[in-house]
């Protein structure tokens, strides 16, 4: 069942803040979130784990709501370098390392 | 360290013809995923292998599409025959054992197929 992310694109300026949300009606065990720029592969960002825990690093954080079933990437103080498109990939529970991937949210940072 | 080594980089080729793609994952990694990228259908998952077993197959799209892992340096997704809708960005990523849901997950740099 492949998550829902929102919004589906999203246009900032420099130094601006941004929030991706992914959104899933089964209970989700994990969630990943990687960024894929243009004409690249995928890139891991982090992995958030039930249990409602932040983690982060840089400018870029995320948060996992267990009871809303919905995770939230955060950016701040947004860099050129940000653009992109952003994937969240939810794991369900005991199915190994199977990921389905939400349809992405292009961000587009402008100077 | 390498990462994930796809081959071809490219490939163009006629609509029947039979199509392999080449994958080398993380050397030490437990996990080898096959992902399909389109623009309508976004990153689907194809099949992946655990210790050179396919766990699930259930993304593969139909019986003209195999793929296996014979050793655990290696592993191959076939079309045959193929066809102008199999035309997208074919994706090896690889992760570590234990609870593979927890690991992060490294993207090769893909395939772009084109079936003329």
């Amino acid at each position: 069942q492949q998550p829902v992310q929102s919004p589906q694109a999203v246009i900032l300026r420099e130094g601006e803040d941004a929030v991706i949300n992914c959104s899933s009606s089964k209970a989700l065990y994990s969630v990943h979130w990687y960024r894929q720029k243009h004409g690249e592969a995928p890139v891991f960002l982090m992995i958030l784990l039930k249990g409602g825990e932040q983690k982060g690093h840089e400018k870029i954080s995320a948060s996992f709501n267990e009871k809303k079933q919905q995770s939230s990437l955060y950016l701040t103080a947004s860099q050129l370098s940000y653009s992109g498109t952003y994937f969240c990939g939810v794991g369900y529970g005991n199915q190994g390392g199977k990921l389905i991937f939400g349809q992405g949210t292009e961000l587009s940072v402008k100077p | 360290d390498a990462g994930v080594i796809q081959s071809p980089r490219h490939e163009v080729t006629e609509m029947g013809q039979e199509v392999t793609l080449r994958c080398k994952p993380i050397s030490g990694h437990d996990y080898l995923f096959w992902y399909r990228q389109t623009m309508m259908r976004g990153l689907e998952l194809l099949i992946y292998f655990n210790n050179n077993v396919p766990i699930d197959d259930s993304g593969m799209p139909e019986d003209r599409f195999s793929a296996k892992m014979p050793n655990a340096s290696f592993s191959t997704l076939k079309i045959q025959p193929s066809e102008p809708r199999d035309s997208a960005v074919y994706f090896c990523a690889s992760s570590l054992g234990g609870q593979g849901i927890n690991q992060p997950q490294h993207f090769g740099d893909g395939t772009r197929l084109s079936i003329l």
